[in-house]
């Protein structure tokens, strides 16, 4: 199975800072990677497919990058309504695997 | 408008069974491969079972291999996951999660607001 080890597990952070979030794959995994947006009692949100493009509909202060085994999740400023986990998920293959989750927090 | 809605969730004994049910609209169904997703309390998002457009194709993740069955009926557009011989390990809200493509290996676009299954003697 492909491990996806992301970081860091909470963050806090005031509006308008920028807050980066990291995953890393245990293998080659191109560029398929899901970043995805959870709130609790919520369904998750895709926002960025393919490691780096922002899902339709999705505001530009979200961004993604990276290939092969590291990537990068960033939100260029934070905005209280961006108080979520959230998670990268590898679909190189099977199982689907989700890196363990960033807690992001208002300080 | 992608809409996905789970029913079937509830209390079970160890042992017991549920059957998971996911009504799916706004797309064409039979087109894309659907997924089942849970998130036991506190903990993160796992992967379970995923499904071929066409439904000849399924997989499993090992913890649950041999005691869950996904489905679909495409005249429908229904999904369903027969859970058999539950643990307390499977305690989770359960998420139906639609694919990119035909493919189970892809990634989810859309996901329903899940349903809680509780596993308890």
């Amino acid at each position: 199975d492909i491990q996806m080890t992301q970081s860091p597990s909470s963050l806090s952070a005031s509006v308008g800072d920028r807050v980066t979030i990291t995953c890393q794959a245990s293998q080659d995994i191109s560029n398929h990677l899901n970043w995805y947006q959870h709130k609790p009692g919520k369904a998750p949100k895709l926002l960025i497919y393919d490691a780096s493009n922002l899902e339709t509909g999705v505001p530009s202060r979200f961004s993604g990058s990276g290939s092969g085994t590291d990537f990068t999740f960033t939100i260029i400023s934070l905005q209280p309504e961006d108080i979520a986990t959230y998670y990268c998920q590898q679909y190189d293959n099977l199982p689907l695997t989700f890196g363990g989750g960033t807690k992001v927090e208002i300080k | 408008e992608v809409q996905l809605l789970e029913s079937g969730g509830g209390l079970v004994q160890p042992g017991g069974s549920l059957r998971l049910s996911c009504a799916a609209s706004g797309f064409t169904f039979s087109s894309y491969a659907m997924s089942w997703v849970r998130q036991a309390p506190g903990k993160g998002l796992e992967w379970v079972s995923g499904v071929s457009g066409s439904g000849h194709t399924t997989y499993y993740a090992d913890s649950v291999k041999g005691r869950f069955t996904i489905s679909r009926d495409n005249s429908k557009n229904t999904l369903h996951l027969q859970m058999d011989s539950l643990r307390l390990e499977d305690t989770a809200v359960y998420y139906c999660a639609k694919g990119s493509s035909r493919s189970p290996v892809t990634g989810s676009d859309s996901w329903g607001q899940g349903t809680l299954v509780t596993v308890s003697s």
